[in-house]
């Protein structure tokens, strides 16, 4: 059963830094990884969606990486502003079309 | 603007009730599914459904139920069965089903269930 990790839980930095989130899965085996934003008590926004032929995939600040071999996805987020604050959240689709979500990673970006 | 609508926000319910959480979408999407979020946890799939008439258990289905009858809704039943309800419940939409992998998940704004 496909496991997926996000480290760490929560992360809190300064205005206009550059960061980086991890996403790991036990599976290496996938057709697909996605990462969200969810917001306080809403709902998720799709931010990328990455193809298991594809290494990265580019959205204005956001920059998401995939290296299958090693079961692990990176969001990085360029010049942080306090309006990215959120829950991130990444899901790998398997093979057999199974979707299977991190419990996130808490970011909140200080003015 | 499409979208997906869930109602209501918030639910309170006392212990033995069945309650049922509404999801309509206007995005003309084949495929819809219920999600469950709890603190610390990444979401469960509920019940998916592919078609009209149709749908399938997901990982945590026991306590509950769904339908699909019309295209833009996929109501989900809370039932009395369900020993801990407690938790955020998430609504998404999809052109294609589980068997469509490129197809992204559109997700409406949640429905927060308090069992008293």
């Amino acid at each position: 059963k496909q496991e997926v990790t996000q480290i760490p839980a929560a992360l809190s930095v300064p205005e206009g830094e550059n960061l980086v989130l991890n996403c790991s899965f036990t599976d290496s085996a996938i057709y697909n990884l996605q990462w969200f934003r969810q917001d306080p008590g809403k709902g998720l926004t799709s931010l990328l969606l990455i193809q298991s032929s594809q290494r990265e995939q580019t959205s204005g600040r956001l920059n998401a990486s995939l290296d299958k071999s090693s079961g692990r996805s990176t969001l990085y987020i360029a010049a942080s502003q306090p309006g990215d604050s959120a829950t991130y959240l990444c899901a790998v689709r398997a093979r057999n079309n199974d979707m299977r979500f991190g419990a996130g990673t808490r970011l909140t970006v200080k003015p | 603007d499409g979208g997906i609508t869930q109602s209501p926000k918030y639910l309170f319910r006392k212990e033995g009730q069945n309650v049922t959480l509404s999801c309509e979408q206007n995005l003309n999407h084949d495929a819809m599914y219920w999600y469950r979020q709890d603190p610390g946890q990444g979401l469960r799939l509920i019940y998916y459904s592919q078609i009209v008439n149709d749908f399938q258990k997901g990982d945590i289905a026991e306590g509950y139920s769904v339908s699909r009858e019309k295209k833009e809704s996929f109501p989900l039943t809370v039932t009395s069965a369900q020993k801990n309800p407690t938790a955020f419940y998430l609504c998404a939409s999809s052109f294609g089903g589980q068997l469509s992998g490129a197809n992204v998940l559109t997700f409406g704004a949640g429905s927060r269930l308090t069992v008293l």
